[in-house]
């Protein structure tokens, strides 16, 4: 069964530096999109990517941040500057509607700001 | 402020029982909802997914919508140890597809 990827699994990085998380959509699906869990909260939305821009973003998903789908399989999450707020776990998800089509989560990548 | 809304838990139902579970949602536009297990440390796992009133049944699982009251609920038929997770409740209300979270509930199943 195709699924979601992500890498790496966990990224240990210094405040300030800045790292890519590097996800795998499921092939034939072109809704793919960002969330993040902060420890012991609920997931929220950082932005939805569609045809090769950014279609929606949240509050949380500033300057710092930006996505990318640099080839035909991977999409990627960018942080300039990492802070120690940014320590979380980032989920990518693809779909392949934008209105009613479920979102298919991948495992996350834990990431932890020192 | 659109807002999910689910009680946090533990919600500790004995093995073989029915776990019941609830979420109220803001926005009145919403479209599309969705049943989300999550074990601990995991990602979000679909269960089922549900769009018009009514019940909808897949295996020991039944979400239930009232868009009218701005509720939606899953049961846990046949409750399983491994059923031990939380569950989280996602609406989705725009077009491009962004989900809401709520934040989980908590289910521990007890032998």
């Amino acid at each position: 069964e195709p699924e979601v990827t992500q890498t790496p699994s966990h990224q240990v990085t210094q405040m300030g530096q800045e790292v890519i998380l590097r996800c795998v959509p499921i092939s034939n699906h072109l809704y793919f999109y960002w969330y993040r869990q902060i420890l012991g909260q609920k997931v929220e939305f950082l932005v939805s990517f569609y045809n090769n821009e950014i279609s929606e973003k949240s509050e949380i998903f500033d300057d710092q941040f930006s996505v990318e789908r640099p080839d035909g399989s991977n999409f990627t999450l960018k942080i300039r500057s990492t802070k120690l707020e940014d320590s979380a776990m980032y989920f990518c998800a693809s779909s392949d509607q934008g209105i009613t089509d479920t979102q298919y989560f991948g495992p996350g990548t834990r990431l932890t700001v020192l | 402020q659109k807002e999910v809304e689910q009680n946090s838990g533990p919600l500790s139902v004995p093995e073989g029982a029915i776990a019941s579970l609830n979420c109220t949602y803001s926005d009145r536009v919403s479209q599309s909802f969705f049943w989300y297990r999550q074990y601990s440390g995991k990602s979000p796992e679909l269960i089922m997914s549900i769009y018009s009133n009514g019940d909808k049944e897949d295996g020991r699982f039944t979400a239930q919508l009232n868009k009218a009251s701005q509720y939606v609920s899953l049961l846990i038929r046949d409750s399983q140890p491994s059923d031990s997770a939380t569950y989280l409740c996602a609406v989705k209300s725009d077009s491009w597809g962004k989900l809401q979270f709520g934040a989980g509930t908590q289910v521990v199943v007890t032998p």
